[in-house]
């Protein structure tokens, strides 16, 4: 069965202090992989598409970068305003006529000036 | 702004009564997607239309329905309401059919039974 995991359910890093969130999935055929930003209350806000491995995305101090199982969301020198939870989600090619996101739970992060 | 809108952004209504909840895709997209998300859950799609037919189907209730309509907006009719119901229901739009292709999320509308 497809599945996404996403790892840790809640981080809270001091301004400044550089981490990464991590991404697991378990698809039968990578079609895309995609992050997104919710604030608490909104709607996701799309950060990044990641279509194979070894591809890497940049945006201001979000890196995304993709494996063969895994995708990482690096946050460099993190601010207050990147507190947010950090949504991933996969698109299997198998899907077939059901072509619908597979989406994680989320990391929580939280970062305190 | 995502370029998606929905109506109302929070609505307050009793145990056994009948919502709907409407949804303007981006110009130009032609997929409506319905999510919802509970505290403390992640976002569970539930229906996709694509140019006015229905493409996918995912944890949708019998209670619930939703269409889309020649103009490409889309509505998502909630009836027989229960306290669990309670969540926010977002609205998302892309330019295909294929979910590869990116979609965007609304701001939601916030449902509150009571």
């Amino acid at each position: 069965e497809d599945q996404v995991t996403q790892s840790p359910e809640a981080l809270r890093l001091q301004e400044g202090e550089s981490s990464s969130l991590n991404c697991s999935y378990t698809v039968s055929g990578l079609r895309g992989l995609f992050w997104y930003r919710q604030d608490p209350g909104k709607g996701p806000e799309f950060l990044f598409t990641l279509y194979s491995a070894g591809e890497e995305k940049e945006k201001e101090r979000l890196k995304a970068t993709l494996t063969k199982k895994e995708s990482f969301l690096h946050i460099t020198a993190p601010k207050p305003e990147d507190s947010a939870t950090y949504l991933c989600a996969v698109q299997s090619y198998n899907a077939g006529n059901n072509r619908k996101l597979i989406w994680g739970l989320g990391t929580s992060l939280a970062v305190n000036p | 702004d995502s370029g998606v809108t929905q109506t109302p952004k929070h609505l307050i209504t009793a145990t056994g009564q009948r919502v709907t909840l409407r949804c303007s895709p981006r110009s130009g997209d032609l997929s409506v997607y319905w999510y919802q998300q509970s505290l403390d859950q992640g976002l569970q799609f539930l229906i996709q239309y694509y140019n006015g037919e229905e493409r996918a189907k995912g944890n949708i209730l019998e209670r619930f329905s939703a269409q889309q309509f020649p103009d490409l907006h889309s509505e998502l009719n909630l009836s027989s309401l229960e306290l669990g119901d309670s969540a926010l229901y977002f609205c998302a739009s892309s330019v295909t059919s294929d979910s590869g292709n990116t979609i965007y999320f609304g701001e939601g509308s916030w449902l509150t039974v009571v």
